[in-house]
């Protein structure tokens, strides 16, 4: 079965960089999770979409943006990079109707120097 | 404050042991409990899910027990194997659509051959 798509899969940028990581959803999944996890520490949630409108907001910094398109894609955009945002970001998709288990992608890792 | 109570953060048990993960909760609004399984560097897994409307839910070696009064619900591993060897994490939300997961710390067990 097809799962949740990210890209890059490994990433690395200097200090005051941008990025943006790329996350597609599996087919007919219209709502999309972005979450960060740090080294040994729980997926804190960052915010999501659904049908291309923010849904949810968690602790997302100002210096991060993400949008969801019209093909249900999503894409995090991080700007000013600091050291500290070093982390392995995690997509994950879930069908709004459905029983609202939310699946999730291999990550991102994104290395800050 | 985490608002999602895990324990114990790390377990050793002998294959076929049978690991218990305890989770508690205080937001009586979360009405929806997955847990997933994480190896190293990839991204969590759903195991199983319960509901409050019932006691417990077993899907193969996995069994969740839920105490809605006490607001506690854990995880058994039947029959551990070395392969069961991983981080899982409780997780709750309230399923009314689209609603971000809140984790708990994460256990990471090791099944001993």
């Amino acid at each position: 079965a097809a799962g949740v798509i990210q890209s890059p899969r490994h990433l690395i940028k200097e200090k005051r960089e941008t990025a943006t990581l790329k996350c597609y959803p599996i087919p007919r999944h219209d709502t999309v999770y972005w979450y960060q996890q740090g080294p040994g520490q729980d997926p804190q949630f960052l915010i999501s979409f659904y049908e291309k409108m923010q849904s949810d907001k968690g602790s997302i910094p100002d210096r991060f943006s993400a949008q969801q398109f019209s093909d249900y894609h999503s894409e995090l955009n991080m700007s000013s990079l600091e050291l500290g945002d070093s982390a392995l970001y995690f997509c994950a998709s879930s069908l709004a109707g459905g029983p609202d288990t939310q699946y999730f992608g291999p990550g991102t890792r994104l290395t800050v120097l | 404050q985490q608002q999602v109570k895990q324990s114990p953060q790390s377990l050793i048990v002998q294959k076929g042991g049978i690991p218990i993960i305890n989770c508690a909760y205080e937001n009586t609004a979360f009405d929806y409990f997955p847990w997933y399984q994480q190896f190293p560097g990839k991204g969590p897994a759903l195991l199983i899910a319960i509901r409050p409307d019932v006691s417990e839910k077993k899907e193969g070696r996995f069994t969740i027990s839920f105490n809605k009064s006490a607001k506690q619900f854990s995880l058994h591993i039947m029959d551990s194997q070395p392969g069961d060897s991983a981080t899982y994490f409780c997780a709750a939300t309230m399923d009314t659509g689209r609603r971000a997961l809140t984790f708990g710390s994460g256990t990471r067990l090791q099944v001993q051959p």
